[in-house]
């Protein structure tokens, strides 16, 4: 099956920086790539996606750009605020229709 | 509209006893799925499915139990439970296939 590996674990930025999070993924397959933004007691939250066919997308201050050859994708956030401090989660889909998710980031964002 | 329903919102079990976690939504979506969520590993996929009538397996589908009867209902049934099933629960539905999932507010459950 498909497994998504998430890097980095835990990410302190201050505010007004830009943090990155990068996952990989196994399958190439997989065709669909969403992230997800979780905040503390709450539910996810779809924040961006991207598809295979294509290798960026911006929404405002978050982008996801796409490497099919290598198999890797991440998640830009530009000018960080307080309120993006979050759990934030990649993931993978199959052709299964399946979702594979990564382990996830805390993302601290420091007044 | 309520959108993801889940209940109860928080459960304790006693080891070997059955239990049905409930999920309802009222957008009309085919696709329903279950996650659990442990500490440090993110959110795996239980079951899924696509449609009223089909279900299929995600990664870690032992001890669980799904049906889908009809289009507003998937409930997950746990057999005989286990500590090692004690993780807060997520279901989540999607009007394309598993594409951008709307998730419930979340079962916690603990077995002891």
């Amino acid at each position: 099956g498909e497994n998504v590996e998430q890097h980095p674990s835990t990410l302190s930025v201050q505010e007004g920086d830009s943090a990155v999070i990068k996952c990989t993924y196994s399958d190439s397959a997989s065709n669909y790539f969403p992230w997800y933004k979780q905040e503390l007691g709450k539910r996810p939250q779809l924040i961006i996606d991207i598809r295979s066919n294509v290798g960026e997308k911006k929404d405002q201050r978050i982008a996801v750009t796409l490497n099919k050859t290598a198999k890797h994708f991440s998640l830009h956030i530009t000018e960080t605020q307080p309120e993006d401090s979050a759990v934030y989660f990649c993931a993978a889909m199959t052709g299964r229709r399946a979702l594979t998710f990564g382990s996830g980031t805390r993302l601290q964002v420091q007044p | 509209n309520a959108g993801v329903t889940q209940t109860p919102k928080f459960q304790v079990l006693k080891t070997g006893q059955s239990m049905t976690l409930q999920c309802a939504q009222d957008m009309n979506h085919e696709y329903m799925s279950w996650y659990r969520q442990d500490p440090g590993m993110g959110l795996r996929l239980i079951h899924y499915s696509v449609g009223a009538g089909i279900t299929d397996q995600g990664e870690v589908p032992n001890g669980y139990n799904v049906s889908r009867s009809t289009t507003e209902d998937f409930p997950l049934r746990l057999l005989s439970a286990a500590p090692s099933q004690t993780s807060v629960y997520f279901c989540a539905s999607s009007s394309q296939g598993g594409e951008k999932l709307f998730f419930g507010s979340g079962t916690q459950l603990s077995v002891l």
